[in-house]
């Protein structure tokens, strides 16, 4: 199935660090989506956007829609030790053969 | 509220079998997707259905399908079994009230194929 590129893979980083992952596609999308998902569990949506060039804060989270549309990226700001899991983009689109497409996951790991 | 809830949450069967998985939304949540997530190919789009219409669809071959019932619950089928069916299969409820869009997935259920 399709992915979207989304990068880094993984990242181990220091307590009270700031963290950025951003996601790239060769496809226009009208939504972005950014989810964290832990051990066992579902998805949890964070953040969406719906406008080019929007950004869109939630707590010590920001996310940014590109202004290609193409792509939207995800900053962490004073990570904490509950941040560590797999956040994952989406991108949703309203017309072509994938409609809602996932990011690769970016694996958090945050050193106390 | 209560949060979104599948079922089964664990379920084994051979290849060539066919297998319903449940998914119960959110009260007052009319929309309900299903993904299948893998090692391999990740998180992947299956269907999209809003008061018992299937309103998106993934690339998925014929043998998976789903419908949705009048009180929003959801199933999803899939026919003829094959291995690489094994996975974890998230369902998630989703509202929409002008700009803000609300989605919770449920905790998934992982199936597996012998």
């Amino acid at each position: 199935g399709q992915q979207l590129n989304q990068s880094p893979q993984s990242m181990f980083i220091q307590e009270g660090e700031d963290v950025s992952m951003n996601c790239t596609s060769s496809s226009i999308f009208n939504t972005w989506l950014w989810y964290k998902q832990d051990p066992g569990e579902g998805p949890v949506l964070l953040i969406a956007l719906y406008k080019a060039g929007e950004l869109t804060s939630n707590g010590r989270l920001t996310a940014q829609f590109g202004i290609t549309r193409k792509d939207s990226f995800l900053n962490i700001s004073a990570s904490i030790p509950s941040d560590v899991g797999i956040y994952f983009c989406a991108g949703r689109a309203t017309s072509g053969t994938y409609k809602y497409i996932f990011g690769t996951g970016t694996r958090l790991k945050v050193l106390a | 509220k209560a949060g979104v809830t599948q079922t089964p949450r664990y379920l084994i069967k051979t290849r060539g079998q066919q297998v319903t998985l449940s998914c119960s939304p959110i009260s007052g949540h009319r929309s309900v997707s299903w993904y299948q997530q893998t090692p391999g190919q990740g998180l992947q789009f299956l269907f999209e259905y809003f008061s018992e219409t299937q309103r998106n669809k993934g690339n998925f071959p014929g043998r998976f399908s789903g419908r949705q019932f009048s009180n929003s619950r959801s199933e999803m089928n899939v026919s003829t079994l094959e291995l690489g069916d094994s996975a974890l299969y998230l369902c998630a409820s989703s509202y929409t009230s002008g700009s803000s869009y609300e989605q919770y997935f449920g905790p998934g259920t992982r199936l597996t194929v012998t």
